[in-house]
């Protein structure tokens, strides 16, 4: 099984200033089709998580470019160029090369 | 605009069974592969099961294995997940998700319905 690890687990970031998550994996996300399974989730408070970037860097529909993702095989990053208030919450890692595991999720608060 | 709603929840004794649906609406649930995913209480997200759009490939995490089943009614655009043989550490809320078509990660997510395992 895959193994998804985020650091850190928690994050206080004052608006306006950037702010970064790590993901790895316990083994390369790169598929022999050339794509990358990894994503990034956002679960903001009382609400169900929403996809922000899929397959390492591509921003999903509707998502500020102030997120932006990077990285690859086994070692990926979230960045917020500046983070807002709405953007609070818990930031998830996934991968979906084989079957799907989450990591154990960053919460970003503000200061 | 596409809606997923969980329903079936409850409180439930250990080692009963209950059925959890996902009603699907706003866009052509035959042609979309479907998920559950779980999230214990302040717990993190954990993904459960997975059905191809026709219903004829499905894939569960080990921890539900051989007690969990998923299954969908392409007729009624209702997605299930029977849940059999519960335990305590099954207490979580169970959200409904879509598959992107073409790409191994979900868009739409429902609101989650609630499983207490519990004597």
């Amino acid at each position: 099984d895959i193994v998804m690890t985020q650091t850190p687990l928690s994050l206080s970031v004052t608006p306006g200033q950037p702010a970064s998550i790590s993901c790895k994996s316990s083994q390369s996300l790169l598929h022999s089709d050339g794509k990358t399974y990894l994503y990034w989730y956002l679960q903001k408070p009382g609400q169900s998580p929403q996809v922000l970037i899929y397959e390492v860097s591509s921003r999903f529909s509707g998502v500020p470019d102030r997120f932006s993702g990077s990285g690859s095989g086994t070692d990926f990053t979230l960045k917020i160029s500046r983070v807002e208030a709405e953007d609070v919450g818990v930031y998830y890692c996934m991968q979906g090369i084989h079957l799907w595991t989450f990591g154990p999720g960053t919460k970003v608060e503000i200061k | 605009q596409v809606q997923l709603v969980e329903s079936g929840g409850g409180v439930v004794q250990p080692g009963r069974s209950l059925r959890l649906s996902c009603v699907a609406s706003g866009f052509t649930f035959s042609s979309e592969g479907m998920h559950w995913v779980r999230q214990a209480p302040g717990k993190g997200l954990e993904w459960v099961a997975v059905i191809w759009y026709d219903g004829s490939n499905k894939n569960y995490a080990d921890s539900v294995k051989g007690r969990f089943t998923i299954s969908r009614d392409n007729s009624k655009n209702t997605l299930y997940l029977q849940l059999n043989g519960l335990r305590a550490e099954d207490t979580a809320v169970y959200y409904c998700a879509r598959a992107v078509a073409g790409a191994n990660f979900f868009d739409y997510w429902g609101q989650g319905t609630l499983v207490t395992v519990s004597s």
